[in-house]
């Protein structure tokens, strides 16, 4: 849905590099859901975002992931030492509404590729 | 642990078939089926279905959910070369919508 903005497109960074994927939801929207889609595998849920807080991160690996989405800007999934197993799609949804009432809709997503 | 299972994995048709694709889940706490359409980028929503028996319908685009039998289908009628796509089918539960569990998809090619 092009009402979600996801940068970059592609993102490529060698092990053990950061790596930053931004998301700003659509017009409206205050709920921001990241994805992930490994290779050959269905989207995971990794976490769940409101301005400033951090509800559900039940799906987030323990280390080296962290998410945040500040007062001011947009959403950013951050990935510390990036190993080859983080190579995938990252999507990133928005919903209008507390606990995704509405249907979730995507951005374009991020293809990281670690080399 | 949550489970959707999607079959076909895939199917090539030819345009103007009709295709049925099929979900089934097995969740804790069920709250909505959504059925999203993935070409190269993002996934588009599609249907979300809370309800037994009652179809949703989007021009040739249909699909139903029984909660008894734990499944749901999307129908596609005079398929076109546009339609091909991965279909995805996905499960809110825990009495959530934003925790979705995906199915691996339907790989969906129509021919001319």
């Amino acid at each position: 849905n092009a009402g979600v903005m996801q940068n970059p497109r592609h993102l490529v960074r060698r092990r053990g590099q950061e790596a930053r994927l931004r998301c700003s939801p659509m017009k409206g929207h205050s709920h921001v859901y990241w994805y992930r889609q490994l290779p050959e595998e269905g989207l995971k849920f990794m976490v769940y975002l409101q301005k400033e807080n951090i509800i559900d991160e039940s799906g987030m690996p323990k280390e080296r992931f962290s998410a945040e989405f500040p007062k001011e800007g947009p959403s950013i999934l951050r990935i510390q030492q990036v190993v080859r197993g983080d190579s995938a799609a990252y999507f990133c949804a928005s919903s209008p509404s507390e606990q995704g009432i509405s249907p979730l809709h995507f951005g374009n997503g991020t293809r990281l590729t670690v080399t | 642990e949550d489970k959707v299972v999607q079959s076909p994995l895939s199917l090539v048709v030819h345009e103007g078939d009709t295709v049925t694709l099929n979900c089934s889940y097995e969740v804790t706490n069920f709250r909505s089926l959504l059925w999203y359409k993935q070409e190269k980028k993002a996934p588009t929503f599609l249907f979300m279905l809370t309800s037994s028996g009652i179809e949703k319908k989007s021009g040739r685009l249909s699909s139903i959910l029984d909660k008894k039998e734990l499944f749901s289908i999307l129908n596609i009628t005079a398929t076109q070369t546009g339609d091909s796509a991965i279909y995805l089918c996905a499960v809110g539960s825990g009495g959530s919508n934003y925790k979705l569990t995906f199915g691996k998809g339907t790989l969906l090619t129509v021919n001319p």
